[in-house]
């Protein structure tokens, strides 16, 4: 069954430089979330998308941004990178329906490990 | 106050044993209610979606309790490959979705 998919899986940035993500949700899914995790630390909300819109915003820095493209892939964009930038960004995808089976139940794509030096 | 709040563990209990973990919500209209499981430098992956009347996959149970706002996953017969961290995950709107994750509970399971 096809997964949701991450590019690339790992980067390394100099700090002040910029960063790109992509996530490729599960087909016919129409949400997408990105998620920030530290070393150590749980799975931070950053944003999510909902059919190309935001839908929700969490913990994002304003030097990030993210949008949702009309074939449903997601990016995050990330400027002015800094040393606490480091971690793994996972994106997540799921289909909203209420009372149905498996609704609303986050598939996880395998993450992108970026690092700022 | 955190949203979603799990036991801090870290758990480190003997094979075959039997662990139980707890989690508390804050939104009193949270919808759904799930456990990941996240090995080291890995993904979260859906363990068990919590259902109101409480359900059981082989040695996975999980219950939820609306009036007190917390759900619970109980292990039974540990297995070392249980060794995890346990991450309980609320979505807390009806209609749309904000999910939050609790700050994850480690279990290690020794021989």
């Amino acid at each position: 069954a096809a997964g949701v998919i991450q590019s690339p899986r790992h980067l390394i940035k100099e700090k002040r430089e910029t960063a790109t993500l992509k996530c490729y949700p599960i087909p016919r899914h129409d949400t997408v979330y990105w998620y920030q995790q530290g070393p150590g630390q749980d799975p931070q909300f950053l944003i999510s998308f909902y059919e190309k819109m935001q839908s929700d915003k969490g913990s994002i820095p304003d030097r990030f941004s993210a949008q949702q493209f009309s074939d449903y892939h997601s990016e995050l964009n990330m400027s002015s990178l800094e040393l606490g930038d480091s971690a793994l960004y996972f994106c997540a995808s799921s289909f909203w329906d209420r009372g149905v089976s498996g609704a609303n139940v986050l598939t996880f794509g395998a993450g992108s490990r970026l690092t700022v030096l | 106050r955190k949203e979603v709040e799990q036991d801090p563990g870290p758990f480190n209990v003997p094979e075959g044993a039997t662990v139980a973990f707890n989690c508390t919500y804050s939104n009193s209209a949270s919808q759904s209610f799930f456990w990941y499981r996240q090995d080291c430098r890995k993904e979260p992956k859906l363990l068990m979606s919590v259902y109101s009347s409480g359900n059981e996959d082989g040695r996975f149970t999980a219950q939820l309790n609306r009036a007190s706002q917390y759900i619970s996953l109980l292990i039974r017969d540990s297995k070392l490959s249980d060794s995890a961290t346990y991450l309980c995950v609320v979505n807390m709107r009806s209609s749309a979705s904000k999910i939050i994750f609790g700050s994850g509970t480690r279990l290690s399971i020794r021989p």
